[in-house]
């Protein structure tokens, strides 16, 4: 099984809200990650989870606030966002050995539209 | 910094023209290549890992090829349901597990 499953789907929130997406994997994946994805264009990485440890930051606005509980979930909590912050928020996993290229398998992704 | 350029950005073929998609990189120190297909409003579906030069992965009608500079996927009698875009990806050394991908080539096949 190779399932990355998002929720929500959609998300329509306004600027002075704050919500969260979450990601979860079953495949015993230690590599989480968390992509955008604007209309027309390849997705763009934003962070980089490592056995449950940040280890990759892409200088990414405050207002997005990434979190790991443990090694299967992963949320991406939202504050203050801005009208272009609407996007497609992909979530990826991989086996996430150190210094080996493994395949991420990506969720269907939450589309979000700030308003 | 990784750059990864695709070409041609649209393709449309008809139903058994075979063609190849081009993914040209720039990379200090290739980890490994990955093509990906992405429908709209999905996830991209991962396709293929290629790790060094003159490697090649197949599967159904697609045909993935490495060099040095540059990667193809060829598709041989493709079919409508093969109509999506197509992504390359790098991982590189500079970028540690994170993918940097290129734009896309648009494929479109015409009954």
């Amino acid at each position: 099984d190779t399932e990355v499953t998002q929720t929500p789907k959609h998300l329509v929130m306004g600027m002075t809200n704050k919500k969260s997406l979450k990601c979860e994997q079953h495949m015993g994946h230690r590599a989480m990650y968390w992509y955008k994805q604007k209309a027309k264009k390849p997705p763009e990485l934003m962070f980089v989870y490592s056995y449950e440890k940040l280890s990759i930051n892409e200088s990414v606005p405050s207002r997005f606030s990434p979190e790991c509980p443990n090694s299967s979930l992963l949320n991406l909590h939202l504050h203050a966002l801005q009208p272009e912050d609407s996007a497609l928020y992909l979530c990826a996993s991989s086996r996430g050995l150190a210094g080996v290229a493994y395949e991420q398998y990506f969720g269907p992704g939450t589309r979000l539209t700030v308003t | 910094e990784d750059q990864v350029t695709q070409s041609p950005e649209a393709l449309r073929l008809q139903e058994g023209e075979s063609s190849s998609l081009n993914c040209s990189y720039t990379v200090s120190g290739l980890r490994g290549l990955f093509w990906y297909r992405q429908d709209p409003g999905k996830g991209p579906e991962f396709l293929f890992t290629l790790y060094s030069a003159g490697e090649e992965k197949e599967k159904e009608r697609l045909k993935a090829t490495l060099t040095k500079k540059e990667s193809f996927l060829h598709i041989t009698a493709p079919k409508p349901e093969d109509s999506a875009t197509y992504l390359c990806a790098v991982q590189s050394i500079r970028g540690a597990d994170g993918l940097t991908f290129g734009k896309g080539t648009h494929l479109i096949i015409q009954p």
